[in-house]
């Protein structure tokens, strides 16, 4: 069965800073995808990046980008010029690759807190 | 993207009843799921909802405990029945979307707490 280890229950930066959160995984797969999802106290689950096992260019939406270390099963979130807005629990998941099995595989979330 | 509706927002149950929680998508979606998030914890996959067929569920999740009912491509329900306090958590539902279903979209949740 997969597993998705955040090692770092809380992390904090300063505003306009940059933050990086871990995330490791494992699977004896080779066609999966890779999430970020945030959390904000809201308790929606939003969407952050994407990343395709078989794509070697790391994904980036905006200020949000990924290191994507396929052989030593590695998926980091960067976060450029963090802003408050950003404050949220963090969650890397795992999904496979075969078609039509859309379950998630989640971490266990890291706390991000943005200091003015 | 879908617009997910997740009813209620948060209720507070007491021990031995039971409360079911709605979940509308305003398109047409192939797959729905339910996630429950205990306190302080990440989500743990329930079951998928499938329409017109009984609901898949994972290990440790069981058909009487957690009823699912998914009547058409746009709305599931998921009830909690019997409750303990060890069921007050966070209950979400979420639509897979895209072709191959890779992006997963997630309603706003559903507080429950059980006296």
């Amino acid at each position: 069965a997969q597993t998705v280890t955040q090692s770092q229950p809380e992390m904090s930066v300063q505003e306009a800073e940059t933050v990086t959160l871990s995330c490791t995984y494992d699977t004896s797969e080779s066609d999966y995808y890779l999430f970020w999802y945030k959390q904000p106290p809201s308790r929606q689950m939003i969407l952050v990046i994407r990343q395709e096992a078989y794509k070697q260019q790391n994904a980036t939406e905006n200020r949000f980008s990924v290191n994507f270390q396929k052989a030593a099963k590695s998926f980091s979130l960067k976060i450029s010029d963090s802003q408050l807005g950003d404050a949220a629990m963090y969650f890397c998941a795992y999904r496979t690759g075969i078609q039509g099995a859309q379950k998630l595989v989640f971490g266990q979330g890291t706390r991000l807190t943005i200091n003015p | 993207s879908a617009v997910i509706s997740q009813k209620p927002s948060r209720d507070i149950c007491q021990r031995g009843t039971s409360l079911t929680i709605q979940c509308q998508v305003d398109s047409q979606v192939t797959m729905m799921f339910w996630y429950r998030q205990q306190p302080g914890q990440s989500l743990t996959l329930i079951a998928t909802a499938n329409q017109g067929s009984e609901a898949t569920y994972e290990s440790g999740f069981v058909i009487d405990k957690f009823p699912i009912s998914r009547p058409n491509l746009t709305f599931s329900t998921l009830t909690v029945s019997n409750m303990s306090p060890e069921d007050s958590s966070i209950y979400l539902c979420s639509v897979g979307m895209d072709r191959g279903g890779e992006k997963l979209f997630f309603g706003s949740g559903t507080q429950l707490s059980v006296l």
